[in-house]
């Protein structure tokens, strides 16, 4: 069965700081990966998905992730975070590309300090 | 502009009385889905529709219940709710070929007294 461990609970950083976000998943096939971010009072969106080719993939609103085989990771980054940034982050992996069943990791929360 | 609404935003009801919360969507997606979402989890699948197909998951109560009257919207019926089914809903869509893809709406909060 897949899972998915987000380390972190709760990240302050400061406005223009860098972020990562840490990522690992267990799963015995080739894993489809997603980031989703989550605003205060609003839905997931969709911030970058990895299926296959070059490692490192580039999302929305400047963030990037990295898959890493042999660790098991997926995480995500973003050079210089914004107060904007602040909300939900939720690592998910999936069994099938086009497949819309996700394991969605249990969300890490991203505070912005001036 | 194309989206995914949810109606009510909050949504307070009583200890084992029926609820209703409801979906509906411009971007003419052929899947919905519902989540459940409780404090500081992890969003969990529900049920989804291929259209007019209803696909329930495994661990999904009995209590939970959709309707799709057309593809636009989507309903969660709780027909007896209890305190643990506090959370917040999510209702998503996504078209067929790219349902890794999906659209979330803001969510209803739902509280049970």
């Amino acid at each position: 069965a897949q899972s998915v461990t987000q380390p972190d609970i709760h990240i302050t950083v400061s406005e223009g700081a860098s972020l990562e976000l840490r990522c690992n998943y267990s799963y015995g096939a080739t894993p489809y990966l997603f980031w989703y971010v989550q605003s205060p009072g609003q839905g997931l969106q969709l911030l970058l998905k990895y299926f296959s080719g070059d490692t490192l993939v580039q999302g929305i609103k400047g963030f990037e992730a990295e898959f890493k085989r042999s660790q098991s990771s997926f995480n995500l980054r973003k050079p210089s975070v914004h107060w904007s940034d602040a909300a939900e982050y939720f690592c998910a992996v999936g069994a099938l590309r086009g497949w819309g069943k996700f394991q969605f990791g249990a969300g890490t929360q991203v505070v912005v300090t001036p | 502009d194309a989206m995914v609404i949810q109606n009510p935003r909050y949504q307070v009801t009583q200890f084992g009385k029926p609820v209703t919360l409801s979906c509906s969507q411009t971007l003419n997606h052929n899947v919905m889905y519902w989540y459940q979402q409780k404090s500081s989890q992890a969003p969990k699948l529900l049920f989804h529709y291929y259209d007019k197909d209803f696909n329930n998951e495994a661990d999904t109560p009995d209590n939970f219940q959709s309707r799709r009257p057309n593809t636009s919207f989507c309903f969660l019926d709780i027909r007896s709710p209890g305190l643990g089914d506090a959370a917040m809903y999510l209702c998503a869509t996504s078209t067929r070929t790219q349902q890794e893809t999906q659209y979330f709406g803001p969510g209803t909060r739902l509280l049970v007294l």
